[in-house]
């Protein structure tokens, strides 16, 4: 199957610095990526729908101007965590898909960022 | 507004025996679902959708609109089915919903 590939896998930041997560589709041109947000022993929180060439579509709760995404490439998306604060440390996880009409994504291993 | 509900945060039943993992939807349009697993230290995969109809390692689930439930199957459990499950929806805008998750555990 398809691959997506985040990096890093782990970050560990200070409070108030900014934190980039790039998403990439390796074998596979992805329009659309999504970024999922995981609390320890609970479900994934869509976060956005990331679109490549266009503004990212928030859900409702997420602060845009908390969590920045930027689809440049097919291939690319990235999630910049501006303004990083302790409550901030989770698992994010970024999801795409290979062909639009099967429905099925492909997930990144994930991001673990602690936020000290 | 759409959501997923997986009521069983933990379920463990002993191999051998069946198991069903239940999920249920909220949803105005027809809906497109799914079941993904993780296993331990890998990330999440598809199992399976509502649309294919297929048994993948043995599991089935159908979609029942009536119930708005989409519960997924196995006639008997096996030790490597020991993972997290997650039952997801596919919104009008291409979105995927999760459920929170259940937990299986297969007792040798």
């Amino acid at each position: 199957g398809a691959v997506v590939s985040q990096h890093p896998s782990r970050v560990i930041c200070k409070s108030g610095t900014s934190v980039k997560i790039e998403c990439r589709s390796l074998d596979f041109q992805a329009t659309t990526m999504f970024w999922y947000r995981q609390f320890p022993k609970q479900s994934l929180m869509l976060m956005a729908t990331s679109n490549e060439g266009s503004k990212a579509t928030y859900e409702q709760g997420v602060e845009k101007d908390k969590f920045l995404i930027n689809h440049a490439s097919l291939t690319l998306s990235t999630l910049t965590v501006t303004s990083a604060h302790p409550e901030d440390s989770s698992f994010y996880i970024c999801s795409a898909r290979e062909d639009p009409n099967t429905g099925e994504l492909f997930f990144g291993e994930g991001s673990r960022l602690t936020v000290l | 507004a759409q959501r997923v509900t997986q009521p069983e945060k933990l379920l463990s039943v002993f191999k051998g025996a069946p198991v069903e993992l239940k999920c249920n939807y909220s949803y105005s349009g027809s809906p497109e679902l799914f079941w993904y697993v993780q296993y331990s230290r890998q990330r999440l995969q598809l199992l399976l959708r509502h649309i294919s109809r297929e048994s993948i390692k043995g599991f089935t689930a159908d979609l029942n609109k009536g119930e708005t439930s989409f519960h997924l199957k196995k006639p008997f459990a096996q030790e490597e089915d020991s993972a997290m499950y997650y039952c997801a929806l596919r919104g009008t805008g291409n979105q995927f919903y999760f459920g929170t998750g259940t937990s299986l555990t297969v007792i040798p």
